[in-house]
């Protein structure tokens, strides 16, 4: 199994310019999540799935689509970047949700994005 | 909102020396999740517990439900064991997990 596969691991984008994160996942993982890492801030939700076809916001939506139309995959995508959107991006999948009882989280190497 | 509490931010300490990060939660919650961020960037997930006490080789989380207050220990710590340690929680029905600043664990030689 390859995990969580994250591509790119990092970008550089100009404001205004629009891109997808990719995040895979070959566990059959029904919750999948995207998060960002900023310095001083912690990990912060911005969107997660429960399955395919659901997708719901977390704490940091704005600027951010996903959508969930297969099991494995979770895209994310940026639609008009902005500098406040410089950032360490992860994707994370667990079995059940991240409150279901012994369903540990596995996270993608990230993807460090930078926008001028 | 729930808020998760770390301490302390930075921890250094000698080889040899037993640990304790400290997470505190304000709300009650479902699960509480122990990671791992290597000094590389990646995260991995330690312990998820939802009450009492888990131990996978030298790491041992505790939780106290009634206190919110959960604990991860490190005995006979290792430079290997540097790393930043997160801790973060989530509650039934609501998959938003909310996380904490982390603690970074420097262990000296």
């Amino acid at each position: 199994n390859a995990g969580v596969t994250q591509t790119p691991k990092f970008q550089v984008l100009k404001t205004g310019q629009s891109m997808t994160l990719q995040c895979a996942q070959d566990m059959n993982h029904e919750y999948m999540s995207w998060y960002r890492q900023d310095p001083g801030m912690g990990l912060r939700l911005i969107h997660y799935s429960v399955g395919a076809g659901i997708t719901d916001q977390g704490e940091v939506p704005n600027g951010y689509n996903v959508s969930r139309s297969t099991t494995e995959d979770f895209p994310l995508r940026l639609l008009s970047a902005a500098p406040s959107q410089t950032s360490v991006y992860f994707c994370a999948s667990s079995y059940r949700g991240s409150s279901s009882y012994n369903s540990p989280l596995h996270f993608g190497n990230g993807t460090r994005l930078t926008v001028t | 909102k729930n808020e998760v509490e770390q301490s302390p931010q930075n921890l250094t300490a000698q080889e040899g020396e037993f640990i304790t990060i400290n997470c505190s939660y304000s709300v009650g919650i479902s699960a509480l999740h122990w990671l791992q961020q290597h000094p590389g960037g990646g995260i991995v997930s330690l312990f998820m517990l939802s009450s009492g006490k888990k131990k996978h080789g030298r790491l041992i989380a505790t939780i106290n439900i009634q206190e919110k207050h959960s604990s991860l220990h490190i005995t006979a710590s290792h430079p290997r064991d540097s790393a930043v340690y997160i801790c973060a929680e989530t509650n039934f029905g609501n998959e938003k997990l909310t996380f904490g600043t982390g603690t970074r664990l420097t262990i000296i030689p």
